[in-house]
């Protein structure tokens, strides 16, 4: 069974700081994993995508990077802004009976202080 | 673009009452999913669809039913409400090519569900 372990479970860092969000899977046969935002009673807002044949993606001041022999995910944010503060969560999608769902990590909630 | 729109936003219901909730996507995704979020619980999936006329059971379906007549829209029936069904419910679309293409995930704004 697919599991999905994000650490920490919260982040308090200063303006400006770079900052590694963590997420690790236990089954290395993935389609893709995907880094969601969400912020207090808002629906998730997709970061990245990347598919299983890749190794990074990138989309401005974010890089997230899959290792999927290790079972492993980062997602690296540059020189934070209090408008990161929010939840990010990474998902992997996985193969689910006759289709495919995908197993989601509980979350890391970001607190970045002016 | 609206994406993938939920109603309603918010709703109160008395046990044993039944709902629908309305989830309608415009950017033509075959894959459409209903998820349910708990707090510390993660994202669990309640139902989905790979097509207009096929859906099928995901980890939590107890207690729901959805249809999915067109491409666009993936009602959420909720019979004889629970207060255990309060939850943040979200529907999600995507386009995927199975085995060979599996897209990015598009989210809602979310239903927030209170059975009492």
């Amino acid at each position: 069974k697919q599991e999905v372990t994000q650490i920490p479970a919260a982040l308090s860092v200063p303006e400006g700081e770079n900052l590694v969000l963590n997420c690790s899977f236990t089954d290395s046969a993935i389609y893709n994993l995907q880094w969601f935002r969400q912020d207090p009673g808002k629906g998730l807002t997709s970061l990245l995508l990347i598919q299983s044949s890749q190794r990074e993606q990138t989309s401005g001041r974010l890089n997230a990077s899959l290792d999927k022999s290790s079972g492993r995910s980062t997602l690296y944010i540059a020189a934070s802004q209090p408008g990161d503060s929010a939840t990010y969560l990474c998902a992997v999608r996985v193969r689910w009976g006759g289709s495919e769902k995908l197993v989601f990590g509980k979350g890391t909630k970001l607190t970045v202080n002016p | 673009n609206a994406g993938v729109t939920q109603t309603p936003k918010f709703r109160i219901l008395k046990i044993g009452q039944s709902m629908t909730l309305q989830c309608t996507q415009d950017m033509n995704h075959n894959y459409m999913y209903w998820y349910r979020q708990d707090p510390g619980m993660g994202l669990k999936l309640i139902y989905y669809s790979v097509g207009a006329g096929i859906t099928d059971k995901g980890e939590v379906p107890n207690g729901y039913n959805v249809s999915r007549s067109t491409t666009e829209d993936f009602p959420l029936r909720l019979e004889l409400a629970a207060p255990s069904q309060t939850s943040v419910y979200f529907c999600a679309s995507s386009y995927t090519i199975e085995t060979l293409y599996t897209g990015e995930l598009f989210f809602g704004e979310g239903s927030r569900l209170t059975v009492l």
